[in-house]
């Protein structure tokens, strides 16, 4: 099966940029997908196929992906940034895997 | 409004049986491929089932021959049948509109999540 690994967590300052990794075999290869989930709400979408922003989505959040790591990168990090974040890829033989989550402190 | 509402979630023994129901509006339904995802308390996201526009089904290893997902497009609703409930299956159960055919992610739409809780 296709596994992506996350960090557990990362912690920034307001302002600062904020780098949350996804890795997985050659996910350089696959379109990579991210969520943001606050707690006690239901995931949002907001990256997809590696860098693209679904609107409504602040041009804060960008992606990109290469080799074996995807990277979610938050811009002028915001205390509402504050969520978990999953990374999701596409893979026929693994069931549409989820990473683990980061929870991404704003301190 | 565009909006999916999932409902049916509650406590059941170890293995019985439940339904859950995902109200779907505000968008043309019968053209969307949908998807259940599952996530227990603390944990991270799971995927569950997926149907096509053409009612193909997909399961994950975990839950095949368990659980039956279903759409009824003419009421603009999803279900997913849940068998042999274990433990394991207790979790916040949400419904997930595809953004692309093939079954694929992303998952761009999200209803809120209703809870199903396994115990005796």
């Amino acid at each position: 099966s296709y596994v992506l690994t996350q960090p557990p967590s990362v912690s920034v300052a307001p302002g600062q940029t904020a780098r949350i990794t996804c890795g997985g075999n050659n996910i350089g290869s696959k379109s990579v997908h991210w969520y943001q989930q606050k707690p006690g709400q239901a995931p949002v979408l907001v990256v997809y196929d590696d860098s693209d922003r679904p609107s409504g989505i602040p041009e804060r959040f960008s992606g990109s992906n290469s080799g074996n790591t995807a990277t979610l990168t938050i811009s002028r990090v915001e205390a509402g940034d504050e969520a978990d974040y999953y990374c999701q890829v596409w893979d026929s033989s693994s069931d549409h895997p989820f990473g683990g989550g980061t929870k991404l402190t704003v301190l | 409004e565009v909006q999916l509402v999932e409902s049916g979630g509650g406590l059941v023994q170890p293995g019985g049986s439940l339904r859950l129901s995902c109200a779907a509006s505000g968008f043309t339904f019968s053209s969307y491929d949908m998807h259940w995802v599952r996530q227990a308390t603390g944990k991270g996201l799971e995927w569950v089932s997926a149907i096509g526009t053409a009612g193909d089904t997909y399961y994950p290893g975990s839950v095949k021959g368990r659980f039956t997902i279903s759409r009824e497009n003419a009421k603009n609703s999803l279900y997913l049948q849940m068998n042999s409930l274990r433990a394991g299956d207790t979790a916040v159960y949400y419904c997930a509109r595809g953004a692309v055919a093939g079954l694929a992610p992303p998952f761009d739409l999200w209803g809120r999540g209703t809870l199903v809780t396994v115990s005796s």
